[in-house]
């Protein structure tokens, strides 16, 4: 299995700051990696596919990159809806696998 | 606007086997450019994926837990379920089914899950 590995596993920041979560597979997967937000007690929401591409109304401050076996996620200006859990996902090959989650807090 | 619902019973005793369906409303299980996927999520910790059926019934599991698993589809009544024998207490989880898109690029066929139930919470005590 493709292991994922989130950094950090949590975050404090404020409302505005740029946010920035690491995520490094452990053998290349090109660009099968995809970002979800979990808030609590709700299921997770897609927010990046393929390395880069933002979802369909997802807003524009969320961004992703990377290839190969680093990867990020940007969020450009914290608002408070986005404190919540963010998970990377490989789907270069089954078993799907996801990192273990960056939970991002309020300073 | 597709929607998915998970339905099953919340506690399970041990040994015996978790039994999930989730509702596809809003969009057809039978669509081409779909897999429909089981993930779960054990109390405060990560996700981890099932496994999968397409419309046609091909399935896709998870080799750890491959033994006990076998997801099905109904494709008339729009539905597709999970079940999961010889539950032991480290499968109490919330379960997820999503459906999960495929995107071709020129780079690649890019699969993700866009469209997640609510998750349904299966406890295994006695």
């Amino acid at each position: 299995d493709i292991q994922m590995t989130q950094s950090p596993s949590s975050l404090s920041a404020s409302v505005g700051d740029r946010v920035t979560i690491t995520c490094r597979a452990s053998q290349t997967i090109s660009s099968y990696l995809n970002w979800y937000q979990q808030r609590p007690g709700k299921a997770p929401k897609l927010l990046i596919y393929a390395a880069s591409s933002l979802q369909s109304g997802v807003p524009s401050r969320f961004s992703g990159s990377g290839s190969g076996t680093d990867f990020t996620l940007t969020i450009s200006s914290l608002q408070p809806e986005d404190f919540a859990t963010y998970f990377c996902q490989q789907s270069y090959s089954t078993p799907y696998t996801f990192g273990q989650g960056t939970k991002l807090e309020i300073k | 606007q597709l929607q998915l619902q998970e339905s099953g019973p919340g506690l399970v005793k041990p040994s015996e086997t978790l039994s999930l369906t989730c509702t596809v409303s809003g969009g057809s299980i039978s669509s081409s450019s779909y897999y429909w996927d089981w993930i779960r999520q054990p109390p405060g910790k990560g996700l981890e994926w099932i496994g999968s059926i397409y419309y046609s019934g091909s399935t896709h599991y998870n080799p750890s837990l491959t033994s006990r698993v076998t997801i099905s589809v109904d494709t008339p009544m729009n539905q597709f379920s999970l079940k999961l024998s010889s539950v032991t207490a480290a499968d109490t989880a919330v379960y997820y089914c999503a459906r999960r898109a495929l995107v071709v690029a020129a780079t690649g066929y890019y699969y993700y899950m866009d469209v997640w139930g609510k998750g349904t919470a299966v406890t295994v005590s006695s």
